[in-house]
């Protein structure tokens, strides 16, 4: 079973802070995935990484910032925690399949993490 | 703007009946689908995958595609109290190796 770890369930931090969220999967999957997910927006996703030390920008990357030094671990970065960044944090991996319908490499089925609640007060 | 749509919800349907949930999505060159559940305060896990045009059962699920339409359903026969969740649609866009789209998930209550 694919297993995707996060380090923390719960985590209060005050204004100002810097947060460091860790997340680590075992099925040596190339790509790892930040979401958050508040009421009524859905999932949205921060930042992605298709390779060690490869990052991209998802939907809402600003005030966050991730590292991913090694192909099991994705690190995401709340460099000064504000109190609009208080909402659920959920990591995902997976693999992507060798040819897609237009001959392309797809990311295929994701799977996420536990989550992390993370209150900024 | 590629979006995946579904209806927020909360549908209602009694204990044994069957629910039916429905997305829309708007990119013609997608080809993977996926539903994921997700319980009040857990992370959304995998349920069904499907990628041909057609049925796909497996167990009470089954989901539903049509292409040419650009939507995809899931079905739950008998259903029950435990069903009772958000259930999230995921497509893959097909334009190479971009993250899965996920819609903003329906909200099933199964009343016993």
């Amino acid at each position: 079973d694919v297993k995707v770890t996060q380090s923390s369930r719960y985590l209060v931090k005050r204004t100002g802070e810097k947060v460091f969220l860790e997340c680590v999967q075992d099925m040596d999957h190339e790509n790892m995935f930040w979401y958050r997910q508040d009421p009524g927006l859905g999932l949205r996703l921060i930042y992605f990484s298709y390779d060690v030390k490869m990052k991209e920008k998802g939907d809402i990357p600003e005030g966050y910032s991730v590292s991913r030094e090694k192909k099991e671990r994705f690190s995401l970065i709340l460099e000064s925690a504000s109190t609009n960044q208080t909402s659920m944090y959920l990591c995902a991996s997976s693999t992507s399949s060798g040819s897609g319908s237009l001959g392309l490499r797809e990311m295929i089925v994701q799977f996420f993490g536990p989550g992390t609640r993370l209150t900024v007060l | 703007q590629k979006e995946v749509e579904q209806n927020s919800g909360p549908l209602s349907v009694p204990e044994g009946a069957i629910a039916s949930l429905n997305c829309t999505y708007s990119d013609r060159v997608s080809q993977s689908f996926f539903w994921y559940r997700q319980y009040s305060g857990k992370s959304p896990e995998l349920i069904m995958s499907i990628y041909s045009n057609g049925d796909k059962e497996d167990g009470r699920f089954t989901a539903q595609l049509n292409k040419a339409s650009q939507y995809v359903s899931l079905l739950i026969r008998d259903s029950q109290p435990s069903d009772s969740a958000t259930y999230l649609c995921a497509v893959n866009l097909g334009s190479g190796n971009t993250p899965l789209v996920f819609g903003k998930g329906t909200r099933l209550s199964v009343i016993a």
